[in-house]
């Protein structure tokens, strides 16, 4: 069970257009879903903490007019970044958090691999 | 948010157990540690959560002094695809943020 999601595993654009991309919870309800990136040989860097319903809370740093967040539903999240430039390319992680019998948890998608041309 | 520091890099052998310690010295009294395994282009996978003394499940030990203020991660009896980067996080039990620090390194050899 606890199986996130996202969708494109891998995408390419070029520089200047928009890309979206979905996390989604498959088999439970998350109110809250954060949004990660991560650059070759680093850690991730949390970029946002998106709740269901309500405008996301963006780490310092992070543009929220540029990382665009919608969290529509219990099961999905959306991250849009506008206007791609080369230095967005990285892998984008989302995770969403469950509260459990064996305590609380946050579970990660897949990852993204965002290349900006 | 408590900070972490573990090693950067350990390297073993397949068949040893595998110990990675995190210090945590600012730990609060409401934060959980909680580790993630993370293998290349693949999202953190949770591996074992505690808050005191000793936690074990199919995968791993979690080992918790009574300060608080480290913990160590065991490995039984490794294999290849340990080969991974593991993550020690501290967090405060049923909250949103999670952040990581530069996580450990193992690479199993055979």
């Amino acid at each position: 069970g606890a199986v996130v999601s996202q969708h494109p595993s891998r995408v390419i654009c070029k520089s200047g257009t928009s890309v979206k991309i979905e996390c989604r919870s498959l088999d439970f309800q998350a109110t809250t879903m954060f949004w990660y990136r991560q650059f070759p040989k680093q850690s991730l860097m949390l970029m946002a903490t998106s709740n269901e319903g309500s405008k996301a809370t963006y780490e310092q740093g992070v543009e929220k007019d540029k990382f665009l967040i919608n969290h529509a539903s219990l099961t999905l999240s959306t991250l849009t970044v506008t206007s791609a430039h080369p230095e967005d390319s990285s892998f984008y992680i989302c995770s969403a958090s469950l509260t459990s019998n064996r305590g609380y948890e946050q579970y990660f998608g897949p990852g993204t691999r965002l290349t900006v041309t | 948010l408590a900070k972490t520091t573990q090693p950067i890099s350990m390297d073993s052998y397949e068949g040893q157990e595998v110990n990675i310690t995190c210090s945590h010295n600012n730990i609060a009294t409401n934060d959980y540690i909680t580790w993630y395994q993370q293998f290349p282009s693949q999202g953190p996978r949770f591996i074992i959560q505690g808050y005191k003394t000793k936690v074990t499940n199919e995968v791993a030990s979690l080992f918790i002094p009574a300060d608080r203020k480290s913990s160590t991660l065991s490995l039984p009896r490794v294999s290849l695809s340990d080969t991974a980067v593991y993550y020690c996080l501290v967090g405060v039990y049923n909250t949103d943020k999670l952040i990581f620090g530069t996580g450990t390194r193992l690479q199993v050899f055979p």
